[in-house]
Parts: C-alpha cells; structure tokens; sequence
C-alpha cells in the first residue's frame, strides 16, 4: 500500500510543451506539498495545499499551477516548459495540527527537458 | 540565503561504529526539527524529529541532539549497518498556523563500509 504516490515516475519532453505531474495520498492527510529538488541537489518547497486551498506558494513561476481535486490528490501542471524546469519533484503530505510536522514524501517524478 | 546548512557533503563510516550526522541553522524562529533519509531513485523517508523544547530524542539506534543556543543539530546512528548508506537530509520548520514548511538543508551522503 503506496502511502503517497506519483505519476509518471520519470518525463522526458521538448521545451515549449505543457505537462501534468499527478499526486494521490491515502494517509488520510489535509495538507499536501510539491517541492523541487535541483541539480544541486537542494529540496526546496514549491507549494502546499491545505483541504483544496492554496496555502504557500513560493514565487514559483506562474507556468507552474497546482490543481487540487479534493484533498487526496495534488497535481502539478506545467505550462512552457523550458531547460531549467529539469529536476525531480516531489509530492508529500501531512497532517496538521497535531504539533508535530512530519511530512511523508512520494518517490519523484524526474523531469528532463531538451 | 540557505537557512538550513549541512556542511559535510559526505561521510565514511565503518560498520559497527557511530555515525555522527550535523546541521546547523540560522532562523531562531524555526521550532521542530527532523532528520530524512533518501535512497537512490526514491523520496525522503522521515527518520526522526525533536521539537525546540527537547535537547534530546531517541529512538533505537538513532538519536538526535539539539543544541539551540549554537543554532545545531546532530543525528547519531549506533552501530551503524550497510543499510544505512543513504543521502541524510536535516529539515527544520517554525510553527506558522497551517503554514508550516519544511527548508531542507542540501544533505550528507552516508557510506558505511562493511
């Protein structure tokens, strides 16, 4: 039983298109998360949603939008895609409010663009 | 500005001995603190946490320490076994009423040598 999930698991595409990265929690969890990590190597928050409603949004370029569906799923769409885009992203979620603030991770999406 | 710093890219440990894992940061505001582990190919899996108001958390062979006036942490792995080789990511987050994100630092490659 996946706790968090994502498709595809790997996304080679030409610059200028437009892609969707999907997202499913079965935690049961309120609050879901997209980040980023780079070439670098460095893990960094690109948005959270919390029941359906946007809550961070970390001057992400306006390419990217996150669409939630209800609160299991947070999907990713990405609009002109250009070189710098190429990374791996990951959804995560958590519950909270429960003091503590555990975030659960899906296994990536890598993303390459030529 | 990289709030979360992981000043070692990469440690060697032999199998059986202590494997001693630092962060250090910089926003005093932040107040939980968690350490990941990340295979190849796979998402961050939560390892551990301590909360601003312990200076110490343990569970089996892992225990964190919190240092708050030198603004650091460490992760302690005893003994340490081959399946422990993995990137070691330090995260941190500051209670902000829903708002709460994780800023990773950019993580330490653990190698356990048989």
């Amino acid at each position: 039983d996946t706790a968090v999930s994502q498709t595809p698991k790997y996304l080679v595409t030409q610059m200028g298109n437009d892609k969707s990265i999907k997202c499913e929690q079965n935690l049961g969890h309120d609050t879901m998360y997209w980040y980023k990590q780079d070439s670098k190597k460095f893990l960094k928050i690109m948005f959270s949603y919390n029941n359906k409603e946007l809550i961070i949004n970390e001057t992400v370029p306006n390419r990217f939008s996150p669409k939630s569906p209800d609160k299991a799923h947070l999907n990713l769409h990405i609009n002109s895609l250009e070189l710098g885009d190429s990374a791996v992203y990951f959804c995560a979620s958590s519950q909270v409010g429960l003091g503590s603030y555990e975030q659960y991770f899906g296994p990536g999406t890598r993303l390459t663009v030529t | 500005d990289q709030q979360v710093k992981q000043n070692s890219p990469s440690l060697s440990v032999q199998e059986g001995r202590i494997s001693i894992l630092n962060c250090d940061y910089t926003n005093s505001m932040f107040d939980y603190f968690l350490w990941y582990k990340k295979y190849p190919a796979e998402g961050p899996t939560f390892l551990i946490s301590i909360s601003s108001i312990k200076d110490k958390n343990e569970d089996g062979r892992f225990t964190v320490f919190l240092n708050k006036s030198a603004k650091h942490l460490s992760l302690h792995i005893v003994p340490s076994q081959p399946g422990d080789s993995a990137v070691y990511f330090c995260a941190a987050s500051a209670r902000n009423f829903g708002n709460e994100k994780l800023t990773f630092g950019t993580g330490t490659r653990l190698t356990i040598i048989p």
